[in-house]
């Protein structure tokens, strides 16, 4: 089946400095999707990315998608301790009809 | 905004017995979703439903089951809970079949199988 490998699992930073997590699919993805989930807290969807190669912006958040649709990333630059929390990656493979999530980045910003 | 309540937050529950989740959703949305949230696992596929009445089973359906009886309400049944069924339990929705769609996710409920 579908398997959506996300590394790192975990991460320490300074504030300030900057972070990414990347996502592996085992099959074509035809979206990649981005959550937050905050400790404590439920996903929050951030965004989706659908084109080949694919590049979007939200403020300090950029997120990449492969050109072969089986990868994605997530950079966040110059971290905050508003930052904190889980980040999943999720997608969806050609001929399916359910997301499949990634196993999530934790990311921890030391101020 | 959309609005996807979990009956409870936490719920503690004994090896055998048949344990209900509910998850109700205010917005007309034909998708919802359950997942189970483990740690270093991410969030796993039980089942869904994308009309009343229909369900298709997710990734990891063994030991659970499904109701959709009303639109706004989607259940999770544990036929018989075992301590591996200790988790968080995630409900999300979307609005219409389709991929490329944000979910919402209620807030979870902890279950706990003693």
């Amino acid at each position: 089946g579908q398997q959506v490998m996300q590394i790192p699992q975990y991460q320490h930073v300074q504030e300030g400095e900057d972070f990414t997590t990347y996502c592996n699919s085992s099959t074509t993805l035809s979206n990649i999707q981005w959550y937050k989930q905050r400790p404590g807290g439920h996903p929050v969807f951030l965004i989706q990315l659908v084109k080949s190669g694919e590049v979007k912006k939200q403020k300090r958040l950029t997120f990449q998608f492969g050109e072969a649709k089986k990868n994605s990333s997530l950079h966040i630059t110059a971290t905050q301790t508003t930052d904190v929390g889980t980040y999943f990656c999720a997608g969806i493979s050609v001929g399916r009809r359910a997301l499949t999530f990634g196993s999530g980045t934790r990311l921890q910003v030391q101020p | 905004d959309v609005k996807v309540t979990q009956s409870s937050r936490y719920l503690v529950k004994r090896t055998g017995e048949k344990v209900f989740l509910e998850c109700v959703q205010d917005m007309d949305h034909e998708n919802m979703f359950w997942y189970r949230q483990d740690p270093g696992l991410g969030l796993r596929l039980i089942y869904f439903s994308y009309d009343v009445k229909m369900k298709e089973k997710g990734d990891i359906p063994e030991g659970y089951s499904v109701s959709r009886e009303k639109k706004e309400r989607f259940s999770l049944i544990l036929e018989s809970a075992s301590t591996n069924q200790t988790s968080m339990y995630l409900c999300a929705t979307t609005p219409y079949t389709g991929p490329n769609q944000p979910q919402h996710f209620g807030d979870g409920t902890r279950l706990s199988i003693l």
